[in-house]
């Protein structure tokens, strides 16, 4: 079983919310980690989103709009990614990551559309 | 601005090594604060973190990829470099540099990234 698993597709309507789910293994305690989210457009470089492991402990890349935000859901055992008033721009490819027994790991990605 | 480019061969045959070098530009390697990493993507899949190097040249390799890489840092030139040995056709992937700040005994994001380079494995 992955580290990290992300379901591989994700549809919403402009306008709409978008939840991306990154679940770890389990017996890793999704509690303990700070999850990394980052967003690549088709033919780009991946881009850093921002981090959360509590709502103390956080960060939003630079430049990187407040409907980006993160959180998670420890009933489920995942860290999630929550856009709020998707646009066409947000059509991506994202992956989460955790730094894991000394690697990081990255989730195998969701692939957001926007139709 | 702070910004990593790539550059290497796009071509490597197979057993042989895969040699590619990042170019640090509008800061200093040697200013300390951050690791230099190496991450590549296989065609049409996700990411994979094959390792990274402070300026004192302290590495963390990908456990999977260990037995093969080896990244060094010239902070005379402002560079990076990646080798990866014995490579095959699964070795074939978009590799791209990046850099993750270090504090607080924590490494950060990857917060800046080069554009990529497609390296190909075939003879």
């Amino acid at each position: 079983q992955p580290v990290l698993t992300q379901p591989t597709s994700l549809s919403a309507s402009p306008g709409a919310s978008a939840r991306f789910t990154c679940t770890l293994r389990s017996g890793i305690n999704v509690g303990t980690y700070r999850i990394y989210w980052y967003q690549q457009k088709p033919g780009s470089l991946p881009r850093y989103l921002l981090r959360y492991k509590s709502d103390s402990d956080k960060q939003q890349g630079s430049g990187v709009p407040s409907r980006f935000s993160g959180s998670k859901d420890a009933s489920t055992n995942a860290g999630l990614l929550l856009i709020s008033g998707l646009q066409s721009e947000d059509e991506a490819d994202y992956y989460c990551a955790i730094w894991y027994s000394s690697t990081w790991v990255f989730g195998g990605g969701t692939k957001l559309t926007v139709l | 601005q702070v910004q990593l480019q790539e550059s290497g061969p796009g071509l490597v045959k197979p057993s042989q090594t895969l040699s590619l070098t990042c170019t640090v530009s509008g800061g200093s390697i040697s200013s300390g604060g951050y690791y230099w990493s190496w991450i590549r993507q296989h065609p049409g899949k996700g990411l994979e973190w094959i390792g990274y190097i402070y300026y004192s040249g302290s590495t963390y390799y990908n456990p999977s990829l260990k037995s093969r890489v080896t990244i060094s840092v010239d902070t005379s030139k402002n560079q990076f470099s990646l080798k990866l040995s014995s490579v095959t056709a699964a070795d074939t992937a978009v590799y791209y540099c990046a850099r993750a700040p270090y504090g607080g005994n924590k490494v950060g994001a990857f917060d800046i990234w080069g554009q990529g380079t497609m390296v190909t494995v075939s003879s």
